[in-house]
């Protein structure tokens, strides 16, 4: 597709289930960035790949959270037993290059994100 | 040393007037900022972005201006419209650095 696809758009789940999340980045985009948005609320960087190798796992909250990326192209943010506090929009981003020594443009294409209520 | 401090954090504005965003940093390092917009229900989108080595970029009404020995740069939109009404991000970021350093936003009304 022409841009960032995530799905679900929206999921509503019941604490302690387990969901996956899912971003489709802009082909031939080698990184890729999931973000977290509470209500309201600004970007929370959740972690960071270039190519299917993640170097920046730091925004993950708890090891509750993980994610995966395959064929250097479809993540999937995976979280475990989820909480209420998790009730936010995840938004995935890609973009052109990122990797260390080449210029970082600073534009991400971001994802209309999916939308998660934990009941 | 990482943050980049963004103010006010809600912001009305009439139609026609001049709305105007600043945001602040510390670090010396970051060249290259850039603004994202935000509409309801969608990701950011970059708006506009300036390189520390002009002081000023315009790009249709919307117009970054930076001062480099403050340590601050900022957005302003010219003749704002119903249609600007969004949340407004800057950012910061390295060449050779993946990372963007995010503001806390700023929402935009417009009243007609």
């Amino acid at each position: 597709g022409a841009g960032v696809s995530q799905s679900p758009s929206n999921k509503v789940t019941e604490k302690g289930k387990d969901v996956e999340l899912r971003c489709d980045p802009i082909s031939g985009h080698t990184a890729l960035y999931w973000y977290r948005q509470s209500l309201g609320q600004g970007l929370e960087f959740l972690i960071y790949f270039q190519g299917n190798s993640a170097p920046d796992k730091s925004g993950l909250p708890s090891d509750r959270f993980s994610a995966e990326r395959t064929g250097g192209s479809v993540s999937t943010l995976t979280i475990q037993r989820t909480q209420q506090e998790d009730s936010a929009v995840y938004l995935c981003a890609s973009s052109l290059v990122g990797s260390r020594g080449l210029p970082f443009t600073g534009e991400l294409f971001f994802g209309e994100g999916s939308r998660l209520t934990v009941l | 040393q990482q943050q980049v401090k963004q103010s006010p954090q809600s912001l009305i504005v009439q139609k026609g007037g001049i709305s105007i965003i600043n945001c602040a940093y510390e670090n010396t390092a970051f060249d290259y900022f850039p603004w994202y917009q935000q509409f309801p229900g969608k990701g950011p989108a970059l708006l506009i972005a300036i390189r520390p080595d002009v002081s000023e970029k315009k790009e249709g009404r919307f117009t970054i201006s930076f001062n480099k020995s403050a340590k601050q740069f900022s957005l302003h939109i010219m003749d704002s419209q119903p249609g600007d009404s969004a949340t407004y991000f800057c950012a910061a970021s390295m060449d050779s650095n993946y990372q963007l350093i995010w503001g806390a936003g700023t929402k935009l009304i417009i009243k007609p």
